[in-house]
């Protein structure tokens, strides 16, 4: 399958600083990419969904001033986790797709690593 | 909003014995899919179901999916400790994924 390459996978940060973490779908265009966040335990979260080129479409209670998405290529979008906080640490995913599946409705999606943030 | 539940929440099961893990949901869907986590790790994707199908195969899965009762249904056959993991059904609409709370697995050896 489609891979997605998703780094750091882990970081640790000092509280106030800013984290930025990458997604690159590496043998395809994707044009949407997703970005979730997963508590222990926990199903995903999405937190915003990215189109190549317009802005992040941020899901409710998610502050987008905080946690800044940018998907200028079809290849690549970020989230930059701002001015983090201990309460931000988490377990943030990205995946990306190529399109809808034959027949209607949202297709695969192919998944990175993830990125374990831990603000101390 | 809709929701995709699976059940149980977690199994844990012999290896060699097979595994079943359900999903229900609320709305009309295009289709569903069915994924798998590691633990610590991203997701892997297991198998897409359309709304118009009724039973996919995929090696040792099997995957039913009832609109008429929204719900939906992986079976893993001689079940193997790596089938270890978490495993997530998310319902498709239009763009969008729902997810379940997944079903988190685990196979004794």
């Amino acid at each position: 399958g489609a891979v997605v390459s998703q780094h750091p996978s882990w970081v640790i940060c000092k509280s106030g600083t800013s984290v930025k973490i990458e997604c690159r779908s590496l043998d395809f265009q994707a044009t949407t990419m997703f970005w979730y966040r997963q508590f222990p335990k926990q199903s995903l979260m999405l937190m915003a969904t990215s189109n190549e080129g317009s802005k992040a479409t941020y899901e409710q209670g998610v502050e987008k001033d905080k946690f800044l998405i940018n998907h200028a290529s079809l290849t690549l979008s970020t989230l930059t986790v701002t001015s983090a906080h201990p309460e931000d640490s988490s377990f943030y995913i990205c995946s990306a797709t190529s399109g809808l599946a034959g027949g209607g409705g949202p297709g695969e999606l192919f998944f990175g690593e993830g990125s374990r943030l831990t603000v101390l | 909003s809709q929701q995709g539940e699976e059940d149980p929440q977690a199994l844990s099961i012999q290896e060699g014995e097979n595994a079943t893990m359900n999903c229900s949901y609320k709305t009309s869907i295009n289709n569903l899919q069915w994924y798998r986590q590691n633990s610590g790790r991203g997701l892997v994707h297991l198998i897409l179901i359309r709304s118009n199908e009724r039973e996919k195969h995929s090696g040792r899965l099997r995957v039913t999916l009832d609109t008429s009762k929204k719900s939906s249904s992986l079976l893993i056959t001689a079940s193997r400790a790596a089938d270890t993991a978490s495993y997530f059904c998310a319902t498709g609409i239009n763009y969008q994924l729902i997810w379940g709370a997944g079903t988190k697995l685990i196979i004794k050896p």
